[in-house]
């Protein structure tokens, strides 16, 4: 069954770094998706991705985030100067074109900003 | 925006016993609502998910009940069983293209032999 793969699985990076998470969404999906899951708490939505732009982005994307889909299979997340703050578990998600809401989820890029 | 409520925060029950976890959502517009499994470092698993048109919904062990006039959906688990054990999140989503998840707070179950 195909799977979204993320790499890489943990991402270590100094407060004030640049990072770029990495997601390979399943080959049919049009529809792309980033959340984040800060330790012990719920999953929160980030930014939704379609036909190469934005769908829809949440208050916590703000300026330092911004989501590319580089060629047709790669699509990923870069946090521009990261703070401490957005150590988190970030999962990329995609769903297929139609009216299936089913959204898969990635295993998730742990992000530790030191 | 969207706000998902789900009670209880944790939930202990016996191996065989059956599980309820239950949650309210606000916009009246939220027509899908799925239920993800989430085990400890893993990626949160659709196990289950209703739509507005219909009221219930059963996938052997566990089923769905959804209300809309009061807002509110259930997951049941019946004869749990220890590997029944995770984090377990609800969500809704309106339709329409790359519509987000909101998730719910979490339930985490422990199914004690």
């Amino acid at each position: 069954e195909p799977e979204v793969t993320q790499t890489p699985s943990h991402q270590v990076t100094q407060m004030g770094q640049e990072v770029i998470l990495r997601c390979v969404p399943i080959s049919n999906h049009l529809y792309f998706y980033w959340y984040r899951q800060i330790l012990g708490q719920k999953v929160e939505f980030l930014v939704s991705f379609y036909n190469n732009e934005i769908s829809e982005k949440s208050e916590i994307f703000d300026d330092q985030f911004s989501v590319e889909r580089p060629d047709g299979s790669n699509f990923t997340l870069k946090i521009r100067s990261t703070k401490l703050e957005d150590s988190a578990m970030y999962f990329c998600a995609s769903s297929e074109p139609g009216f299936s809401y089913e959204q898969y989820f990635g295993p998730g890029t742990r992000l530790t900003v030191t | 925006g969207e706000n998902v409520e789900q009670h209880p925060s944790t939930l202990s029950v016996q191996e065989g016993d059956s599980a309820v976890i239950k949650c309210t959502y606000s916009d009246s517009a939220s027509n899908y609502f799925p239920w993800y499994k989430q085990e400890l470092g893993k990626r949160p698993q659709l196990i289950i998910d209703i739509r507005s048109n219909v009221g219930e919904k059963k996938d052997q062990r566990i089923a769905v009940t959804l209300n809309k006039t009061a807002k509110h959906f259930s997951l049941h688990i019946t004869e749990t069983q220890p590997e029944d054990s995770a984090v377990y999140f609800c969500a809704a989503s309106r339709s329409g293209t790359a519509s987000k998840l909101t998730f719910g707070t979490g339930t985490r179950l422990q199914v004690t032999l």
